[in-house]
Order: structure tokens, then sequence, then C-alpha cells
């Protein structure tokens, strides 16, 4: 079956650790994208990749890093620098960026104590 | 800078009655797309439906269908025959080059 996958779903991170997501697809999608959701709100981009080994910083950036090694791979690291990451975290993609509809992973609960 | 607006953060509807979801947008550019997503309890984000900007046409998508006004910049969705698995976050997204997220209605489907 074509998805996302995301592992894993809870994740559970002392203050000061880095801490990496996973995102895997196999849609052979090219675009690929990263969302922070907070409870009551909307999603918010944090970096996408049109194309491997390329990537761009969405709104809030700052804090995290991510790697477009492979098309079906793109890894989110929630840096120590990120002030506030407990957070859901959804992966996306599409065949291309622009006007394609996204599709989801289920998620990534983050809690960092 | 686009944006999108949900102005019922909370809806209800009684199972297998109607309900409209409202979303506006405001934008200068004239070729996008429009979307409503769902997020029920499991969080999964599921597409439900999308709207070409330059189709009159309104779509449709079995018990769902949106009532596109481009001129108002009105995106809403309607619910037929509402079902209780259709509880769950919906979310009314645009998208120019980049899709951005409206807040959400959290919509409850009552027996």
């Amino acid at each position: 079956d074509g998805g996302i996958t995301q592992s894993p779903k809870y994740l559970f991170r002392k203050e000061g650790q880095n801490v990496t997501l996973s995102c895997e697809q196999n849609l052979n999608h090219d675009a690929m994208y990263w969302y922070r959701q907070d409870p009551g709100q909307g999603l918010r981009l944090i970096y996408y990749s049109q194309i491997v080994n390329d990537f761009q910083k969405g709104d809030i950036a700052e804090g995290y890093s991510v790697s477009r090694e492979k098309k079906e791979s793109f890894p989110l690291t929630v840096t120590s620098a990120q002030k506030n990451p407990t957070a859901f975290y959804l992966c996306a993609s599409s065949y291309g960026s622009g006007t394609y509809e996204q599709y989801f992973g289920p998620g990534t609960r983050l809690t960092v104590t | 800078a686009q944006t999108v607006t949900q102005s019922q953060p909370e809806m209800s509807v009684q199972e297998a009655e109607t309900v409209t979801l409202s979303c506006t947008y405001d934008t200068s550019e004239n070729n996008y797309y429009l979307f409503w997503y769902k997020q029920p309890p499991s969080r999964q984000m599921i597409l439900v439906i999308r709207q070409e900007a330059y189709k009159q046409q309104n779509a449709t998508e079995n018990r769902f269908s949106v009532n596109f006004q481009k001129a108002a910049k009105s995106f809403s969705l309607k619910i037929s025959d509402s079902q209780l698995g259709d509880t769950a976050m919906y979310f009314c997204a645009f998208c120019g080059g980049k899709l951005i997220f409206g807040q959400g209605t959290e919509l409850s489907v009552k027996p």
C-alpha cells in the first residue's frame, strides 16, 4: 500500500537533547513537508523540500533542521535551540510543489520535559 | 500575505442533518487551489475535497460539497446526512504555492 509513515507515534525527550523524527513515503512524490500543530491551532510550516538534496525554510524553521538525501525520506531534527518543542508534528508529501494537494502521515507527538 | 479565516471554532449537528462550515481567505492571486481537510481524533489529516479557483462549478464528493464564491473569497463546506464518523476538526486551506491553513472548526455530530 502506498502512503506516508512517521515514526514513532509518541516520543519523549529530556530538555537539551536533539531528537530526530522520521518521515518516509512510497508515493513517488517529489515534494515533502514538515508541519507543527499546537493545541487548538492550525498547521504551521517548518521546512519543505521540492526535490532531493534541496530544502527551504518555512514559517517557523528556527530550532529545526532537515535533510533530503533520498526521495522517499525527509527526517526532521528538533534541536535543543527550539524553545517550545512539545507539539504534534505532521509530515506531508505531494507530487510537486505549488498547487498540488498534500497527503499527510499519521503524525508524531513529541513531549520534551 | 495570504490568510485563511474560519470564524466558527466549534459547531454541532444532529446525525442525518446538514451542516455548513465557513471559510474566508484573502489573496491577490488569481490562480490557486482551496482544500478542506478533516482531522478526526486519530489526528490523521485527511483530504476531503478540493476546488480549483479557475473552475466555476462547485466541487462535490459524495456527501461533501463546497460553495465557492471567488469574488467574495469564500469557500464553505456543506456536509449532508451527517454521520457520527464526521466528528472531527475541519481545516480550510489555501494553496497558491504554499499551503496555508485556517485555525479549524471542531465539528461534533450528535446521535
